[in-house]
């Protein structure tokens, strides 16, 4: 099995509609990420979490917030979806303590917002 | 101005070339230099990482940091068709609490 898993997979939504996403992950990791891509933007933070009682706002947190439930599992929402949100999101954790901050990420939701 | 610059890419090469795929930085705190891979459809998976200036190799494949510069570079040797695929440079300090920043990514094609 995965250690990051993400549902869904894949997701059409219309504007103004609110949506979830959410990321489970194995690995026992602190810390957990949620990034959007588009062609030619790269990865872009819109949040991270160090742990269950933290969460901080990314690069790019308007239109979107999120929830820790545990430290296995965070969440992504899209209070009222619009066109130019539609792209790649990726989860990711790593591990609290080691310097070399590598990061492991789920397979992705590939969202369409019409 | 980006902390991290990244090549944009694409890059296409025949199979068996050398590529050498580069980020440019401007934060002196970084330490710690990463190279991810990402294939089509898939999240990113480090490939390579390498602390402070120097060289590290990994079978066909070579990380070099040049701090002076605030400049990292992979190289692949011997391209083969599977590493086709968008490399991304990320950097991060030399704290706990520091993560780690992104360049854009560079996508290769290794053409048989």
């Amino acid at each position: 099995d995965a250690d990051v898993t993400q549902t869904p997979r894949n997701r059409i939504t219309k504007t103004g509609k609110r949506i979830m996403l959410e990321c489970s992950q194995t690995k026992g990791h602190d810390r957990m990420y949620w990034y959007r891509q588009d062609p030619g933007l790269g990865l872009r933070l819109i949040y991270y979490s160090f742990d269950v009682k933290d969460i901080n706002k990314g690069e790019i947190s308007d239109g979107y917030s999120v929830s820790r439930q545990a430290q296995a599992k965070f969440s992504l929402s899209l209070e009222s979806a619009i066109p130019n949100q539609t792209a790649l999101y990726f989860c990711a954790t790593s591990d609290l303590g080691r310097p070399q901050e590598t990061q492991y990420f789920g397979p992705g939701t590939r969202l369409l917002v019409l | 101005q980006k902390e991290v610059e990244q090549d944009p890419g694409p890059l296409s090469v025949p199979e068996g070339a050398i590529v050498s795929l580069n980020c440019t930085y401007s934060n002196s705190a970084f330490q710690y230099f990463m190279w991810y891979r990402q294939y089509s459809r898939k999240g990113p998976e480090l490939l390579m990482y390498t602390y402070s200036s120097g060289n590290k190799e990994d079978g066909r494949f070579t990380a070099q940091v040049d701090k002076s510069s605030k400049y990292i570079s992979l190289f692949i040797r011997d391209s083969q068709p599977s590493d086709s695929a968008t490399y991304l440079c990320a950097m991060s300090d030399d704290t706990n609490a520091g993560k780690s920043t992104f360049g854009d990514g560079t996508t290769l094609t290794v053409k048989p």
